[in-house]
This record gives C-alpha cells, structure tokens and sequence, in this order.
C-alpha cells in the first residue's frame, strides 16, 4: 500500500526557514497537497499540486516536489505558523492518502 | 462562497450505526471534477480518509474500512450522507466533510466530534 512518511515535528527560530519534508514511493509522479491545521480547526490547504499557493496564502509559503520527496518551506517563521502540516496525494489503488502529520513549533 | 455544515449524533454506542450528514451550499456536486469526502481525525492524531462521492455518483471508500462504510449524496436537498457500522471505541473522532475539486480538498466543515462509548 502507498503510504507517505513525514517527521513527527520540526522546530524553527522564529524568523528563520522550517523545511517539511513528505516521503513516499515515486512521489514525484504525484501532485502533492500540503494542509495546515491549528489546534481546534479544520485543515486549510496553503499549497496545491506542488508548488501552488491558494489566494490569501503568503509567498513565504512554497512547495516542491522531486522523485521521493515533497517539500514544504516556510520562510521567516512567524508564531502564527504553528500548527500541524499534512502532506496528501491521490494514489489509483487507495484513494486519499495523507502523510501522518508534522507538528510545527516556532522558538 | 462553499460552506458545509456536518450534523449528526454526537455519542453512539459500541456496535451502533454512525449517520453523518454534510449539508453544503455555494458548490452544486453535479459538475465536473466535483465530489465530497469524510475524513476523520482520532484526538490528538492525524487525518484519515474515509470516502468520497464524485460528481457522477461515483464512490470510493478508504480499503481498510470499505465494509463498514457507505456514502450517498442528494443534490436536491443539498446533503451528502455517510455511515458507518458496528462503531467502536477506536472510531472516536472527530469527522469532516470537505469540498475535493481538481484533487484538492479545498473547503472543509468545521468537523463534527464522535464519542463512541
């Protein structure tokens, strides 16, 4: 079965940049959806097939995406970027897959 | 603008039925690309997939659960329905309906907290 793997949490100074990464076989082949949720809310997608930002979303906010591994950058860290980060794909065979979810703490 | 609105019970028993209902409005689920999922999120956990319902009435369901699960729309009333059967303890959660346009699971509802006890 098609699972996708990301790091329990990652940690970032404020200000600095925060790189989360979603692992998953041939995942480059895939368009890859990145969902931010904070405590008590429903997910909100902040990147699309890769690399795209919804409206609203900060360009400090960018996705890429290479043969096993998709990523997730969040430049200029801000105490408001805390929360938890979801990486997603379409696979044929299962459906809707989501990686298991990365807890962003800002310092 | 999509805003979607889930409802149903809030505390089931063990081997009950769980019925869930996602009313929408802004989106219309009969145009191309369009379908509308559950997903369900155990306290403290990640996001799990339950199912989806496309535009043409088409349904997929999450492999692991697929027996336990069914999903229907009625676009006149502007609802889509799941259940799922024989509820346990581990099916504790909170349950979303969220907007899947394109492949992006673009709108979500505010979730709706199920306590199976």
């Amino acid at each position: 079965s098609f699972e996708l793997t990301q790091p329990l949490s990652v940690s970032v100074a404020l200000g600095q940049t925060a790189r989360i990464t979603c692992g998953g076989d041939n995942i480059g082949s895939k368009n890859v959806h990145w969902y931010q949720q904070k405590p008590g809310q429903a997910p909100v997608v902040v990147i699309y097939r890769d690399s795209n930002r919804p409206s609203g979303i900060p360009e400090r906010i960018s996705g890429t995406n290479s043969q096993t591994t998709a990523t997730l950058t969040i430049s200029r860290a801000q105490a408001g970027d805390e929360a938890d980060y979801y990486c997603q794909v379409w696979d044929n065979t299962i459906g809707v897959v989501f990686g298991g979810g990365t807890k962003l703490t800002v310092l | 603008q999509i805003t979607l609105k889930e409802s149903g019970p809030t505390l089931v028993k063990p081997t009950q039925t769980l019925t869930l209902t996602c009313s929408f409005s802004g989106l219309s689920l009969t145009s191309t690309g369009e379908g509308l999922g559950w997903i369900r999120q155990p306290p403290g956990k990640a996001l799990e997939w339950l199912a989806l319902i496309y535009w043409t009435d088409d349904k997929r369901y999450s492999p692991s659960l697929k027996d336990r699960l069914t999903i229907t729309k009625d676009t006149s009333k502007n609802q889509v329905v799941f259940t799922m059967t024989n509820m346990d303890p581990v099916d504790t959660g909170t349950y979303f309906c969220a907007y899947r346009r394109d492949g992006i699971l673009t709108d979500w509802g505010q979730g709706i907290l199920v306590i199976v006890s």
